[in-house]
């Protein structure tokens, strides 16, 4: 079965700091890997997703991930954190002929002026 | 083209009462994904339909919580004799026939506060 584990259920940086969110999962066949994000009483938004193509992946608003095969991991990285990069973001992974997505608890990044 | 619409946005029930949440998917959107969002807890997998079939139903607490995705209409998650415990944010997602590495597209959460 898929899992996500997500490290640092909050994470805090100042504006123009790097961003890193750490996401690594367990999979017993190649997965599909996304990122979401949430803003305070929204839904989910997609960032970006891994599908095998290449294992550095570019999403929106400048975040971009890497899937590393021998670490397990996918984690999420933003080279400048801006004011509206605030909010929670989820990691989550599908596969193994389930159509559901699995996510992680989600880390809650604030940025800090 | 219209999103992943929700209905109600919010929710009050008493104790006992039933909760009625509405999902109507994306155009062309064939699978219906519901998820419970509570604090701290991230998104947990509830149920997975199609047009008149619950695919995976893995997620649902086996009392009190139903399910149906019609031919007609909208996806429809039913809490009966609601408790505290109910009070969640509650997320439907829909996702195109061809799915495989595609991603769920999400609503904006209908939020169910018991009294």
């Amino acid at each position: 079965a898929q899992s996500v584990t997500q490290l640092g259920s909050h994470v805090s940086v100042s504006e123009g700091a790097l961003v890193l969110l750490r996401c690594n999962y367990s999979s017993s066949v190649p997965p599909y890997l996304f990122w979401y994000v949430q803003y305070p009483n929204q839904g989910l938004q997609l960032l970006l997703k891994y599908t095998s193509a290449a294992t550095l992946v570019k999403g929106i608003n400048g975040f971009e991930a890497e899937f590393k095969k021998s670490e397990t991991s996918f984690h999420l990285t933003k080279p400048s954190a801006h004011m509206s990069d605030a909010a929670e973001y989820f990691c989550a992974v599908k596969g193994g002929g389930s159509e559901k997505l699995v996510f992680g608890k989600g880390t809650k990044l604030t940025v800090n002026p | 083209n219209a999103g992943v619409m929700q209905n109600p946005r919010h929710l009050v029930r008493r104790r006992g009462q039933e909760a009625r949440l509405r999902c109507s998917p994306m155009k062309g959107h064939s699978h219906v994904y519901w998820y419970r969002q509570l604090p701290e807890e991230g998104l947990k997998f509830m149920v997975y339909l199609q047009k008149e079939n619950i695919i995976d139903e893995s997620g649902m607490p086996k009392e009190r919580f139903s399910a149906e995705f019609p031919k007609e209409g909208p996806s429809i998650l039913r809490i009966q004799q609601v408790v505290r415990g109910d009070s969640a944010a509650y997320f439907c997602a829909s996702s195109p026939l061809t799915s495989g590495p595609g991603e769920l597209f999400f609503g904006e959460g209908s939020r169910l506060t018991v009294l």
